[in-house]
C-alpha cells in the first residue's frame, strides 16, 4: 500500500534560517506526492505537488520541494523561514491502485518559526 | 474563494444523536471525500465518492456512516448515533482536474 512518513513531530527554526521539513514515501508505480499547510482551526491548503517533471517543485508561499527518487524523500524546504509559517504541515501520497484515488496523509510536522 | 462550503462550522450533539454534515462544492466535481482530524492531529480518510456511488472507505467508516449526494450538488456525511470518540473535526474535500484536494474549512463536531 501507499504510504508517506513524516519522521519529525516538531520542527523549530529561527526567522530568517532555512527550513526544511521531511516527508519520505513509500509507493508502487510513479508517485504523486503532495504538501498541505493547516494553520489553527482551518482546512488544509495545497502548497504544492509533484506528478512529473522537474524533481524541483515550487509552490505557494515561497516553499518548494525537492522529489528524490533514489531515497524516496519528497522534503519541503523554504529558503528563509517566516513567523507566519508557523503552522502543521501535512506530506500526501495519491493512491490509484484500487482504480480509484485515495489520498494518504502523513502524520504531520509542526513546524515552529521562532522569531 | 474556498472551493468547497461546509456546514455547520461547529455541531454540538449527545451521545446517540444523529449528526448530518454538509458540504457543498463551487463547481461540478466528480471526486469527494470525507476525511477526520482528531485533535488537530493525523489527517483520516472516511470515505471517497465518485459518480454518485462510493468509491472506497476505511475501517473508521462503519455502519454508523453514511453519505449522500442528494440533489446532485450537497454531499452529506451522516452518523446515525454518535459515539463520544467521533468528536473531531471533519473535513470535506475535492479533487480537481490537475490532480490535488481542495478542503473545505471544516466542521467540528462536539459529542457530549
Amino acid at each position: 500500500a501507499q504510504s508517506v512518513a513524516q519522521p519529525e513531530d516538531q520542527v523549530n527554526v529561527a526567522e530568517g534560517n532555512p527550513l526544511t521539513v521531511k516527508c519520505t514515501y513509500s509507493v508502487s508505480g510513479n508517485p504523486y506526492l503532495f504538501w498541505y499547510v493547516q494553520y489553527p482551526n482551518r482546512g488544509l491548503q495545497f502548497l504544492l505537488k509533484y506528478i512529473t517533471g522537474d524533481n524541483l517543485v515550487k509552490g505557494s508561499y515561497g516553499f518548494e520541494a525537492e522529489f528524490n527518487k533514489s531515497q524516496t524523500s519528497f522534503h519541503l524546504k523554504k529558503p528563509s523561514a517566516l513567523v507566519s509559517d508557523s503552522a502543521l504541515y501535512f506530506c500526501a501520497v495519491r493512491d490509484d491502485l484500487q482504480g480509484t484515488y485515495k489520498y494518504i496523509f502523513g502524520t504531520g510536522t509542526r513546524l515552529k518559526v521562532l522569531a | 474563494e474556498p472551493e468547497v462550503t461546509q456546514t455547520p462550522s461547529h455541531q454540538v450533539t449527545q451521545m446517540g444523536q444523529e449528526v448530518i454534515l454538509r458540504c457543498v462544492p463551487i463547481s461540478n466535481h466528480l471526486y469527494f471525500y470525507w476525511y477526520r482530524q482528531i485533535l488537530g492531529q493525523k489527517v483520516e480518510f472516511l470515505v471517497s465518492f465518485y459518480n454518485n456511488e462510493i468509491s472506497e472507505k476505511s475501517e473508521i467508516f462503519d455502519d454508523q456512516f453514511s453519505v449522500e449526494r442528494p440533489d446532485g450538488s450537497n454531499f452529506t456525511l451522516k452518523i446515525r448515533s454518535t459515539k463520544l470518540e467521533d468528536s473531531a473535526m471533519y473535513f470535506c474535500a475535492i479533487s480537481g482536474i490537475t490532480g490535488e484536494l481542495f478542503f473545505g474549512e471544516g466542521s467540528r463536531l462536539t459529542v457530549l
